[in-house]
């Protein structure tokens, strides 16, 4: 299995704050990853796939990058509605693995 | 609007069996890939297995055996049949759609979530 080791694994920031979460692969995976942003009590919502491609609707502020076995998202401008919890997730084989989560803060 | 409601969560005694239904709107679930992934009490998420257009299915080793996917497409919805149910099962199960249509051949990251169902497996 593939594993995929985020960092941190709690992020404190204020709002206006350049964010930037990495995530790891314990082996290449290309460019097939994707984030999601999850909130309490809600399903993860799909921010970026291919490792870099915006999904429709999901603003402009949060970017990624990265190839076969690092990547980033960054947020440019932390918004009030950015803290949340980030996963990346692999999905060249199976298991589908995700990341064990990022939570960003309010400082 | 494309959409998918989970249903069939409950509290369920351990060894016992559960069935979990996604249905399906604004698209047809036999025309791309459909997962299902579980997020126990304050944890990560976690890939449980898929069913591909052509019926194939794929599971993580942890269901593997226990669980079932199942598909009716006059329905278009999912079906989890999950037996032999262990405390380690308790979670919130999610629903979810591949971006790209299976004819693409390829995997894709999961642009629709289902709002999910609770199972807990407890005496």
């Amino acid at each position: 299995d593939i594993q995929m080791t985020q960092s941190p694994s709690t992020l404190s920031a204020s709002v206006g704050d350049r964010v930037t979460i990495t995530c790891r692969a314990s082996q290449s995976i290309s460019s097939w990853l994707a984030w999601y942003q999850q909130k309490p009590g809600k399903a993860p919502k799909l921010l970026i796939y291919k490792a870099s491609s915006l999904e429709s609707g999901v603003p402009s502020r949060f970017s990624g990058s990265g190839s076969g076995t690092e990547f980033t998202v960054t947020i440019s401008s932390l918004q009030p509605d950015d803290f949340a919890t980030y996963y990346c997730q692999q999905y060249v084989s199976y298991p589908r693995t995700f990341g064990q989560g990022t939570k960003v803060e309010i400082k | 609007e494309v959409q998918l409601v989970e249903s069939g969560g409950g509290l369920i005694q351990p060894g016992g069996s559960l069935r979990l239904s996604c249905a399906a709107s604004g698209f047809t679930v036999s025309s791309n890939f459909m997962s299902w992934v579980r997020q126990a009490p304050g944890r990560g998420l976690e890939w449980v297995s898929i069913i591909y257009s052509g019926g194939g299915t794929y599971y993580a080793d942890s269901v593997r055996g226990r669980f079932t996917l199942s598909r009716d497409d006059s329905k278009n919805t999912l079906y989890l049949q999950m037996n032999s149910l262990r405390a380690e099962d308790t979670a919130v199960y999610y629903c979810a759609k591949d971006r790209s249509l299976a004819a693409v051949g390829l995997n894709d990251a999961f642009d629709i979530w289902g709002q999910g169902t609770m199972l807990t497996v407890s005496s």
